[in-house]
């Protein structure tokens, strides 16, 4: 059973350029959340897709989007790429009908802005 | 705002005692509580969670309480071994039905075990 993946696995930006990072959910879930984990922080929630929908987002600018594909996979973009958004990037995965909704983490998308 | 603060930063034992990690939290409506095992160069890896509803939870050598009056919850490693080194997040949701879930985290307690 495939786990979250994620890819890149490294990324080198620089400021002002524009960046996408992918995520394929576990098998079997249908509910994907992004979060953004500075070096030795804890993961900040950035939002969360269900149904090709954003339905919840944390407190990021519209600078950071995303997109949920119908095959429950996911997308973010991040725009005019700034230094403090050197960070890991996490995808989450959860099923929307099954509390309490555990998430499951892929292993995440080092981006270095430049 | 919703916030959760997170206790040591760092923990170091030896291997076979034990290890307790607490938090505690803002929102008084959270109402699902994971805890999360980070090892180096991967993502988090949710290792136990505990609903609301629920006082204590085991499963084997780990544990996890929750005090709602409170508003805080800790997990508990027993017989620690080396393999449990890593860093550990508790986080804190409003749970909704329909899937809603967003996690909030704690800071993190980076957990060193001697052989």
């Amino acid at each position: 059973d495939a786990g979250v993946t994620q890819s890149p696995t490294h990324l080198i930006k620089t400021r002002g350029q524009q960046v996408t990072l992918r995520c394929s959910p576990k098998s079997g879930h249908d509910t994907v959340s992004w979060y953004q984990q500075a070096l030795g922080q804890g993961p900040q929630f950035i939002f969360q897709y269900y149904e090709e929908e954003e339905r919840q987002r944390g407190n990021f600018p519209d600078r950071f989007s995303g997109h949920q594909f119908p095959n429950y996979s996911s997308e973010l973009n991040v725009n005019a790429l700034l230094l403090g958004d050197s960070a890991l990037y996490l995808c989450a995965s959860s099923l929307a009908k099954r509390p309490p909704y555990e998430q499951y983490f892929g292993p995440g998308t080092r981006l270095t802005v430049t | 705002g919703e916030n959760v603060e997170q206790h040591p930063s760092t923990l170091s034992v030896q291997e076979g005692d034990s290890a307790v990690i607490k938090c505690t939290y803002s929102d008084s409506a959270s109402n699902y509580f994971p805890w999360y095992k980070q090892e180096l160069g991967k993502g988090p890896q949710l290792i136990i969670d505990i609903r609301s509803n629920v006082g204590e939870k085991k499963d084997q050598r780990i544990a996890v309480t929750l005090n709602k009056t409170a508003k805080h919850f800790s997990l508990h490693i027993t017989e620690t071994q080396p393999e449990d080194s890593a860093v550990y997040f508790c986080a804190a949701s409003r749970m909704f039905s329909g899937g809603y879930n967003k996690l909030i985290f704690g800071a993190g307690t980076r957990l060193a075990v001697h052989p």
